[in-house]
């Protein structure tokens, strides 16, 4: 099984709200990935955890907190987005070489 | 700093045919290659990969080939199917790389006419 699971789908959120996305695995694996993606572009690196431990943030604006509560859960904690942080949000873990992407989020910052 | 280059950005063939796309990579010690297929709306997912202590690799219609004295690796699609139709994303991970960190193409469009 390579599932990783993230809800919500979609969000719609002002720029003043503070909203979470969820992405969750099950298979055990160690590190797990924060992207962030515009359409038809490549998927762009916004935090690595390895063992449930921060250990490459890409120089990502403060209004983007991420946390690993535990080894099968990561969140990422939004406020005060602007409207250019819209974009599909994909949560993604890795097996040995292997990174297995989730469904995304479908984020809209007004 | 890494960086992969990949061609073409767009790709048209008909049904049936046979696709190439082409990726250059500039980290010498990078040692794993994998391919990204993302239809609309949905995630990338993985559909073949590669280590560079292998020259290719075959999954029914589709395979990749690896050259790292040029440093560079191709996914080729044959008998091509509309299905086949999204964008298709390589990357390498450099053998130092910290946390796994994958470097991508620019993406193909690839776009199969019945």
């Amino acid at each position: 099984d390579t599932e990783v699971t993230q809800t919500p789908k979609h969000l719609v959120m002002g720029m003043t709200n503070k909203k979470s996305l969820k992405c969750e695995q099950h298979m055990g694996h160690r590190a797990m990935y924060w992207y962030k993606q515009k359409a038809k572009k490549p998927p762009e690196l916004m935090f690595v955890y390895s063992y449930e431990k921060l250990s490459i943030n890409e120089s990502v604006p403060s209004r983007f907190s991420p946390e690993c509560p535990n080894s099968s859960l990561l969140n990422l904690h939004l406020h005060a987005l602007q409207p250019e942080d819209s974009a599909l949000y994909l949560c993604a873990s890795r097996s040995d070489f292997r990174q297995y992407f989730g469904p995304g989020t479908r984020l809209t910052v007004l | 700093g890494e960086n992969v280059e990949q061609h073409p950005s767009t790709l048209s063939v008909q049904e049936g045919d046979s696709a190439v796309i082409k990726c250059t990579y500039s980290d010498s010690a990078s040692n794993y290659f994998p391919w990204y297929k993302q239809e609309l709306g949905k995630r990338p997912q993985l559909i073949i990969d590669i280590r560079s202590n292998v020259g290719e690799k075959k999954d029914q219609r589709i395979a990749v080939t690896l050259n790292k004295t040029a440093k560079h690796f191709s996914l080729h699609i044959t008998e091509t199917q509309p299905e086949d139709s999204a964008v298709y994303f390589c990357a390498a991970r450099g053998f130092y790389n910290q946390g796994g960190k994958l470097i991508f193409g620019q993406g193909t469009e690839l776009s199969v006419k019945p």
